[in-house]
């Protein structure tokens, strides 16, 4: 069945930039976009951005200065560098994949908490 | 592009219905058919359990409906269960390619 494997850093300092991978297996890459989801402990879901096969991307636009969303089709790998972090973005980050025909996020990593600490 | 709002809580008695609610505005829910509904147990991941608005992945039961009315949307969820206790979120499609998320509901079975 499809999967998505995420990783990256777990502790970064105040101004260092986040980075995250997901790989996709046993998947298509094409057909869907592939979106970063984050949660701070405790609290809600926020939206960050997605990118399609193509290499379209967008995020949220209380992110999108900071927030740089690529992938590589050959590797069937997409990421996110999120720059300039401070404690208020310490969270657990999800990979996720958005279907193109229900515009749900049907499936998700396993999530990779990033604390943000000096 | 504020958070869609949810009651931070909810809760019921097994075999209720219980609505949660997710308000928005005319650039979120009110101009598109792209609300979807999540369930999260505390320690996992979402699950997606309403999309376009009113439509239910093949695997999710039929005690969970959707719904809308101008910018705000609802959950119901009906024979309340005790594996039903979770947080739910809803999320919409806000324009220009991008999403929101709801600040979520904690729901309670009593």
């Amino acid at each position: 069945q499809v999967q998505l494997q995420q990783w990256g850093a777990g502790l970064l300092k105040p101004s260092e930039t986040l980075s995250l991978t997901c790989a996709v297996y046993n998947g298509s890459f094409s057909g869907y976009y592939w979106t970063w989801v984050r949660q701070p402990p405790g609290k809600g879901l926020e939206w960050i951005g997605q990118i399609n096969h193509r290499g379209n991307a967008n995020s949220s636009p209380s992110l999108k200065s900071r927030v740089t969303i690529s992938e590589d089709m050959s590797k069937n790998q997409f990421s996110l560098k999120l720059s300039s972090v401070t404690a208020v973005d310490t969270a657990v980050y999800y990979c996720a994949r958005r279907s193109l025909v229900t515009r749900g996020i049907d499936l998700w990593g396993q999530g990779t908490l990033v604390t943000v600490s000096s | 592009q504020s958070a869609l709002t949810q009651p931070a809580s909810v809760s019921g008695s097994p075999g209720q219905s219980i609505t949660l609610s997710c308000t928005g505005t005319s650039s979120d829910i009110g101009s598109y058919y792209l609300v979807s509904w999540y369930q999260q147990h505390p320690g996992k991941v979402p699950k997606l359990i309403i999309y376009e608005d009113f439509k239910r992945p093949s695997t999710i039961s039929n005690r969970f409906s959707g719904s809308k009315s101008g910018n705000t949307a609802s959950l119901t969820i009906s024979g309340l269960r005790t594996e039903d206790e979770a947080d739910y979120y809803c999320c919409s499609y806000a324009g220009n390619d991008t999403y929101v998320f709801g600040s979520g509901t904690k729901l309670t079975v009593l």
